[in-house]
C-alpha cells in the first residue's frame, strides 16, 4: 500500500522569503501522480501543483515549484516570495495511475505560517 | 458553475443519531469521493464512486454508507453516530480516475460534532 509522509507539522517563513515543504512517499509503482493541495482557514482544498512521475522536469506554477526526486521518493514544494495569503495547511498527495479509481492518499499536512 | 456543494456546513449530533451529508456536483463528473479530516491530520477516504450505481469502500468505511443514484449526487449516511465520527467531511469529484491526473474538486466541507 502506498503511504505519504510529511515530517514537518509546522513551518514558518518571513514574508518575501522562500520556504520548502517536505514530502516523502512510498510506492512500488513506477508511474503515478503527485499533488500539493493548499487548505486555508476557510477549509477549501485548493490544488497548488501537480507532477507526473514519468516527467523528469519539475512542475512550476508561478511562485510554486517542486523538487521531484523519483529515486528518493521525495516531492518537496518550494514557495518563493512568500505572501501573507500563502499561510495555510499544505497537503502532499499521491495518486496511482494503475488503479482506475482516482483515489488520493494524503500526508498529514504542514501548517505554514507567514510572518509580516 | 457551483462546482461541488455540500450541506450542511455544520452539524451537532447526539450519540446514536443518524444523518445524511449531502453532496452535489454540477460538472458532470463520473468520479466522486468522500473524505474525512480529523484535527491536524490529512484526509482519509471513506467511500468513492466511479459512476452512477457503482460505489466502493475506501480506507475508513465503518459506520458509513453511500449511494449513487445519479451522476450529480453522492450522499453519505451516518448510522448510529459515535464520538469517533467527529470530523470534517469533504466531498470531491473528478472527471475520470485515470489517465490524465485529473484534478479532484473539493466541496467546502461539513464540520460534524458528535456529543
Amino acid at each position: 500500500a502506498q503511504t505519504v509522509t510529511q515530517s514537518q507539522p509546522e513551518m514558518s517563513v518571513q514574508e518575501a522569503e522562500t520556504v520548502t515543504l517536505s514530502c516523502t512517499y512510498d510506492t512500488s509503482e513506477s508511474d503515478y501522480y503527485l499533488f500539493w493541495y493548499k487548505q486555508p482557514p476557510s477549509r477549501q482544498m485548493i490544488l497548488v501543483i501537480r507532477q507526473e512521475a514519468y516527467k523528469q522536469q519539475n512542475a512550476t506554477e508561478n511562485r510554486f515549484s517542486v523538487n521531484f526526486q523519483k529515486a528518493a521518493k521525495s516531492f518537496s514544494l518550494k514557495i518563493s516570495d512568500s505572501q501573507l495569503g500563502d499561510a495555510a495547511m499544505y497537503f502532499c498527495a499521491y495518486r496511482s495511475k494503475k488503479s482506475n479509481t482516482g483515489k488520493l492518499i494524503f500526508g498529514q499536512g504542514t501548517t505554514l505560517q507567514v510572518k509580516p | 458553475n457551483a462546482g461541488v456543494t455540500q450541506t450542511p456546513k455544520f452539524r451537532i449530533l447526539k450519540i446514536g443519531q443518524s444523518m445524511t451529508l449531502q453532496c452535489t456536483q454540477d460538472m458532470n463528473h463520473n468520479y466522486m469521493y468522500w473524505y474525512r479530516q480529523d484535527p491536524g491530520m490529512g484526509l482519509k477516504l471513506i467511500y468513492y464512486s466511479v459512476g452512477a450505481g457503482i460505489t466502493d469502500k475506501g480506507e475508513v468505511p465503518n459506520g458509513y454508507n453511500v449511494s449513487r443514484s445519479t451522476t450529480e449526487d453522492f450522499p453519505l449516511r451516518l448510522e448510529l453516530a459515535a464520538p469517533s465520527q467527529t470530523s470534517v467531511y469533504f466531498c470531491a469529484s473528478s472527471a475520470t480516475g485515470t489517465p490524465g491526473g485529473n484534478e479532484q474538486f473539493f466541496g467546502p466541507g461539513t464540520r460534524l460534532t458528535v456529543l
